[in-house]
């Protein structure tokens, strides 16, 4: 079983305070994706990063995809309440497909 | 717009009970998964598919079913409930494609008591 690791857990910050989320793994992953849940909700994806080193930005999100293609991190720069939510990397391999989710990270970002 | 949809919604079962949760895409995705959420375990593969027919195992399969009769359809099967599988469950499907997105449904948080 592929393993990924998410840190931190649980991360609560003040409006405009910037934040940094991990996602880590001994396995390689042919791509490596983002998805935020909002509660009663489904996972949504926010960005896919394909290429070892690869940097990704949506607005105020930077995606980065670690060259060696095992590990990525995912960092908003002033924080707003709206990116309130549950963070998941997921990791994307073998021929079916299969994503493997890492177990999350749960951010407040209070008014 | 339907994307992927679950149901039942929500579900109480006593131990022993057997259930059937149907997920239902309009997106013609070869590709559909069943996966668990439990507190701060982020989501865990059950079973998949690859096709109409086909379907395998994923990293917690014991204690449920699946079917893929159709391609539009896949099921989700618990022929004896036990308060382990107490969780909230998602469908999700995906194109045959490289790095595609998986789009999923909005959960079926069942208990079993």
């Amino acid at each position: 079983t592929q393993l990924l690791e998410q840190s931190p857990q649980f991360l609560s910050i003040q409006e405009g305070e910037n934040l940094t989320v991990y996602c880590n793994s001994s396995s390689v992953f042919s791509s490596l994706q983002w998805y935020r849940q909002e509660p009663g909700e489904g996972p949504v994806l926010l960005v896919t990063v394909v290429t070892g080193g690869e940097v990704k930005k949506l607005k105020r999100l930077t995606f980065q995809f670690g060259d060696a293609r095992k590990d990525s991190s995912l960092h908003i720069t002033a924080a707003q309440p709206g990116d309130t939510g549950l963070y998941l990397c997921a990791g994307l391999s073998g021929s079916a497909r299969q994503l493997t989710f890492g177990s999350g990270t749960q951010l407040t970002v209070l008014p | 717009n339907a994307g992927v949809t679950q149901t039942p919604k929500f579900r109480v079962l006593k131990t022993g009970q057997s259930m059937t949760l149907l997920c239902a895409q309009d997106m013609n995705h070869e590709y559909m998964y069943w996966y668990r959420q439990d507190p701060g375990m982020g989501l865990r593969l059950i079973h998949y598919s690859v096709g109409e027919g086909t379907t395998a195992k994923g990293e917690v399969p014991d204690g449920y079913n699946v079917s893929r009769l159709k391609k539009q359809n896949f099921l989700l099967g618990l022929e004896s409930a036990a308060p382990s599988q107490t969780s909230v469950y998602f469908c999700a499907s995906s194109r045959r494609r490289e790095n595609t997105e998986a789009f999923f449904g909005q959960g079926t948080r069942l208990t079993v008591v």
